[in-house]
Formats: structure tokens, C-alpha cells, sequence
């Protein structure tokens, strides 16, 4: 199975800065990672699809980048709804599988 | 917008028969692929598999032995089983939609429901 490796596993930023999140995949896949935002006692929440592509109401600070092996989710400016745990997902293989989580904490 | 909710027992005795509903409302089961997903503190999201609306499904190998999944188009709403259950197998369970295939991202999920195992 692909393995999803998520770094750092804890970020911690004031409001106003910038996020810088990364998720490493064992093997290429492609560009086909998802990035979903988990607040706690709450169900994960699509962000980013397909590497780069916006969900439907997702604000513009979030975006995504990346292809084959490496990924990186960007927050351009923390909102204080924004901490939170970050994971990404890969849609390329069998079975689906998740990355670890980053948690974006305030400082 | 299509809304998720899972039911079932709280508590599941080992060895026992993990059930679960997942009814959709606000939109169809048919034309999507509806996966279960379970999340612990341990092993992180964990994809349990998927069911197609016609039935067709695919399961996670490392739980293809006893997960079993059905689907009632009349009802709109999937369920899950998982037999023989351990305490390993204690975690919120949710039910997804697959927004794209079979080979998919989750656009909408249920609110997740906490399954214990436990004598």
C-alpha cells in the first residue's frame, strides 16, 4: 500500500502566519492527493483535491501544490479558525490510504 | 447539500458483529461510491472500503476477511459490518461519499459514531 508520511507533525504559529505543511508519498502518485482540515470532536473536512484543485467553499488562503512524490498544503494567513489537523489522502491506489496528520496549533 | 448520519451501538462486545447504518438525505445514493472510514488515536484514518449503489464493492486487505457492506436504494443508506471484533477494532467510524469514482477524494462525511469494544 502507498504510505503517506506527513511532516511536521505539529506547527505552531501565531495568527496572521504563514502555513507551510508537507506530505511525502512512497511511491508516485501522480497528482492525485487530497488535503482535508479536522477540527476536534468534527468529521475531516475536503480542502484541496487532486493536488491543487479548491473544494467548493474553501477560501483562497488555502492551496495546494505538488506532484509524484511530494505535496505541500499552504495557509497563506493563519485565521483563527484555521488550527486544526491537517491530513492528506491519495486517491491513485489500493487501498485508499491517509497520511498521519499535521496539527496546527496557536502559539 | 447531501447530508450523512451513521448509527449504531456504542458499545460492541469482542468477538461480536460490528453493525452500522449510514442514511444519506439531501441527495441519491445512486451514482456514487459510499466508503466507511474509522479513525483511532493509534492508526490514524483508516479506509474500511467502499460500496458502489448497484452493490459492487472493494474492501481494505487488511480487514477484507470480515468487513461486509450493503446498500438499500430505497432507504438511501449503506451499512457496514465488521465481524469478530477486538478492542483494536474501537474507533469513530464514519461514512463518506466518494465525489469522483471509485479511486476517489470524500467530499461529504457523516459526523463519525464511537464504537467501543468492550466486555
Amino acid at each position: 500500500e502507498i504510505v503517506l508520511t506527513q511532516s511536521p507533525a505539529t506547527l505552531s504559529l501565531s495568527p496572521g502566519e504563514r502555513a507551510t505543511l508537507s506530505c511525502r508519498a512512497s511511491q508516485s502518485i501522480n497528482r492525485y492527493l487530497a488535503w482535508y482540515q479536522q477540527r476536534p470532536g468534527r468529521a475531516p473536512r475536503l480542502l484541496i483535491y487532486d493536488s491543487s484543485n479548491r473544494a467548493t467553499g474553501i477560501p483562497a488562503r488555502f492551496s495546494g501544490s505538488g506532484s509524484g512524490t511530494g505535496f505541500t498544503l499552504t495557509i497563506s494567513s493563519l485565521e483563527a479558525e484555521d488550527f486544526a489537523v491537517y491530513y492528506c489522502q491519495q486517491r491513485t491506489d489500493w487501498p485508499l490510504t491517509f497520511g498521519g496528520g499535521t496539527k496546527v496549533e496557536m502559539k | 447539500q447531501v447530508q450523512l448520519q451513521e448509527s449504531g451501538p456504542g458499545l460492541v462486545k469482542p468477538s461480536e458483529t460490528l453493525s452500522l447504518t449510514c442514511v444519506v438525505s439531501g441527495g441519491f445514493i445512486s451514482g456514487f461510491y459510499w466508503s466507511w472510514i474509522r479513525q483511532t488515536p493509534g492508526k490514524g484514518l483508516e479506509w474500511i472500503g467502499h460500496i458502489y449503489y448497484r452493490g459492487d464493492t472493494n474492501y481494505n486487505p487488511s480487514l477484507k476477511s470480515r468487513v461486509s457492506m450493503s446498500v438499500d436504494t430505497s432507504k438511501n443508506q449503506v451499512s457496514l459490518k465488521l465481524k469478530y471484533v477486538t478492542a483494536e477494532d474501537t474507533a469513530v467510524y464514519y461514512c463518506a461519499r466518494g465525489a469522483s469514482g471509485s479511486l476517489s477524494w470524500f467530499d461529504s462525511w457523516g459526523q463519525g459514531t464511537l464504537v467501543t469494544v468492550s466486555s
